[in-house]
């Protein structure tokens, strides 16, 4: 069992462009969540999915970020049109079906580091 | 006032000392957290909380549901100990992780 997987894990783009994260979550785990940590701040909630279904976007910036988890593949993040102030570390967690054993536990990437230049 | 408010902010140590770091709360929560982050590393999960104690080596977590507080103590402290402890809450009612600010912890030797 990998855990969760995140990549790339740094990432750099000019202002503009386009950045996707990826994240697949730990085998068994069914959700999947998304913060972001600006340099010198804490943790900040972003998004909340499940297989094809956003949860809870409410941390999510109304413009520019969309965020997916297909019934196959990774759960990606995407910014679009990035700005300097989008550089900062993404985490993904992933945690089982609420109700299932262990549906509290979280685990967590080990991060992309996304720097726009 | 944040949700989740962790003291104190930061914390520095002599190798040998017994560490405190604290964490109210005033949601409702189904679970709480304590992770540990290392500069410029990614995030390690130490303790999962919803009542009582845990012990795992020289870490000690403690949560009081009725008070809503939770403890982090780490005894025999080792400059290895070095990190940002992050304390995190899961609401009962969104199952939102809400996040403290984080505690710096620099143990010198």
């Amino acid at each position: 069992n990998a855990g969760v997987m995140q990549n790339p894990r740094h990432l750099v783009r000019r202002r503009g462009q386009e950045a996707r994260l990826r994240c697949s979550p730990m085998k068994g785990h069914s959700h999947v969540y998304w913060y972001r940590q600006l340099p010198e701040e804490g943790l900040k909630f972003m998004v909340y999915l499940q297989k094809e279904n956003i949860i809870d976007e409410s941390g999510m910036p109304k413009e520019r970020f969309s965020a997916e988890f297909p019934k196959e593949g990774p759960s990606i993040l995407r910014i679009q049109q990035v700005v300097r102030g989008d550089s900062a570390a993404y985490f993904c967690a992933s945690s089982p079906l609420a109700g299932e054993a262990g549906a509290n536990v979280l685990t967590f990437g080990a991060g992309s580091r996304l720097t726009v230049l | 006032k944040n949700e989740v408010e962790q003291s104190p902010q930061n914390l520095t140590a002599q190798e040998g000392e017994f560490i405190t770091i604290n964490c109210s709360y005033s949601v409702g929560i189904s679970a709480l957290h304590w992770l540990q982050q290392h500069p410029g590393g990614g995030i390690v999960s130490l303790f999962m909380l919803s009542s009582g104690k845990k012990k795992h080596g020289r870490l000690i977590a403690t949560i009081n549901i009725q008070e809503k507080h939770s403890s982090l103590h780490i005894t025999a402290s080792h400059p290895r100990d070095s990190a940002v402890y992050i304390c995190a809450v899961r609401s009962y009612n969104t199952d939102k992780l809400i996040f403290g600010t984080g505690t710096r912890l620099q143990v010198f030797p």
